[in-house]
């Protein structure tokens, strides 16, 4: 079965500091990966997806099969990036996504 | 554009009694069509999945139902709910032809007393 893991709870870090939200999955088939992001008050919303390869509001993921890892980075960390976010593994049919539990991060001055 | 609309955004309800929360998408045809239930600390659970009216894929075994009776509407039911039932629920949508992720709806804050 699928599962997708994010060690940290909560993550803080200082403005300009650079992050990493760690994502690591377990899947057997070739897996697609996306990030989600949810900012207070606000709506669970799609951040990146691995296919794309884009970069979005800075942060970027790439796909490591061998460590089945897919962190997402940010090089400098902005106050309006606390959110909470979460890693998403789609696998099986009805494109489902399998998230993990989440990392809040927190952007402090 | 395509909109989702879920309603209502915060119920409470007592124990033993039904419930019915609603889903509805527009601007899109044949989605595919999801229940999740986000708790903290375990992150988004799905509960049902649909791919077509009267298609229901349940995830995990539950106090819970959902039916599809139109194309674009997803309703997750309870005869008798129970105090475990209390959570935020989330439905979302998605192309079944691209590959785009997921479109969530507001959510509703649901507290059995």
């Amino acid at each position: 079965a699928q599962r997708v893991t994010q060690p940290e709870k909560l993550l803080s870090v200082f403005k300009g500091a650079p992050v990493e939200l760690k994502c690591n999955y377990s899947y057997s088939g070739s897996p697609e990966l996306f990030w989600y992001v949810q900012y207070s008050r606000q709506r669970l919303q799609l951040l990146l997806r691995h296919i794309s390869r884009e970069s979005i509001k800075g942060f970027t993921a790439d796909l490591n099969k061998g460590e089945t890892s897919f962190h997402l980075k940010k090089p400098f960390a902005q106050e309006e990036d606390s959110a909470m976010y979460y890693c998403a593994l789609k696998a099986g049919g009805g494109n489902k996504l399998t998230f993990g539990t989440g990392t809040q991060l927190k952007v402090e001055l | 554009s395509q909109t989702i609309h879920q309603w209502p955004a915060t119920l409470v309800q007592p124990v033993g009694s039904p419930l019915s929360l609603e889903c509805t998408v527009e601007g899109t045809s044949n989605p595919n069509l999801y229940w999740y239930r986000q708790a903290a600390g375990r992150g988004l659970q799905l509960l049902f999945y649909s791919v077509g009216i009267g298609q229901i894929s349940s995830e995990v075994p539950q106090n819970l139902s959902a039916s599809r009776p139109q194309d674009r509407q997803f309703i997750l039911s309870s005869k008798k709910l129970l105090l475990s039932d209390s959570g935020f629920y989330l439905c979302a949508w998605s192309d079944p032809q691209r590959n785009y992720g997921y479109t969530f709806g507001s959510g509703t804050r649901l507290t059995v007393v």
